[in-house]
């Protein structure tokens, strides 16, 4: 069974700082992980998709890693900005290819 | 593309009535799936088509939730005598399955369901 953990569940972080936001996942055959970004009451962001054969995948001032072999998985946010409060959510694939989420990392980023 | 469709954003509905919520795929997309999401939870599973062919059923879709692809594009959830515990929103997303190929999947914008 796959079970997916984030932490921080929430972040408060001044403008400018770089953030790092951790997901684990128990089960460690996956094919792929994804990170998402919702804002309240919105649907789903998808951020990047990092494949099993990749080690990081990069998007814009967003990195995000993968270590399968220890079951974890981190977003890089570099020069957080404002605009960049939201709720981060992490997931992976299990069994079929339906995806198992995490509670999410709220972040608020002030100006 | 203007990517995954949902409607409606919102729905009100008394207890006990029926409600249906649609979603329109991005075109092409073989994969659709629906999710649940509940205040300060990250979405769940509830079920996925293939195509036409409805491939699997969480145990959160109980007997009042039935979902249909009929032609392989767009998707209908009905939930049948709603019930309070209802109320979340309702997410749908699609992806590309080739073999061999990674699965990203992307989401619409929900539906948002408030039983009274």
């Amino acid at each position: 069974k796959q079970e997916v953990t984030q932490i921080p569940a929430a972040l408060s972080v001044p403008e400018g700082e770089n953030l790092v936001l951790n997901c684990s996942f128990t089960d460690s055959a996956i094919y792929n992980l994804q990170w998402f970004r919702q804002d309240p009451g919105k649907g789903l962001t998808s951020l990047l998709l990092i494949q099993s054969s990749q080690r990081e995948q990069t998007s814009g001032r967003l990195n995000a890693s993968l270590d399968k072999s220890s079951g974890r998985s981190t977003l890089y946010i570099a020069a957080s900005q404002p605009g960049d409060s939201a709720t981060y959510l992490c997931a992976a694939p299990y069994n079929t290819d339906k995806l198992i989420f995490g509670t999410g990392t709220r972040l608020q980023v002030f100006p | 593309d203007t990517g995954v469709s949902q409607n409606p954003r919102h729905k009100i509905t008394k207890r006990g009535q029926n409600v249906t919520f649609r979603c329109d795929p991005i075109s092409e997309h073989n994969r659709l799936y629906w999710y649940r999401q509940t205040l300060g939870q990250g979405p769940e599973f509830l079920t996925y088509f293939q195509n036409e062919a409805q491939l699997e059923k969480s145990r959160l879709l109980s007997d009042r939730f039935s979902a249909e692809r009929p032609k392989g594009s767009f998707s209908t959830l009905e939930i049948q005598r709603t019930e309070q515990g209802d109320s979340a929103m309702y997410l749908c997303a699609s992806s590309l399955v080739v073999y061999g190929g990674d699965t990203e999947a992307f989401f619409g914008q929900g539906t948002r369901l408030t039983v009274v």
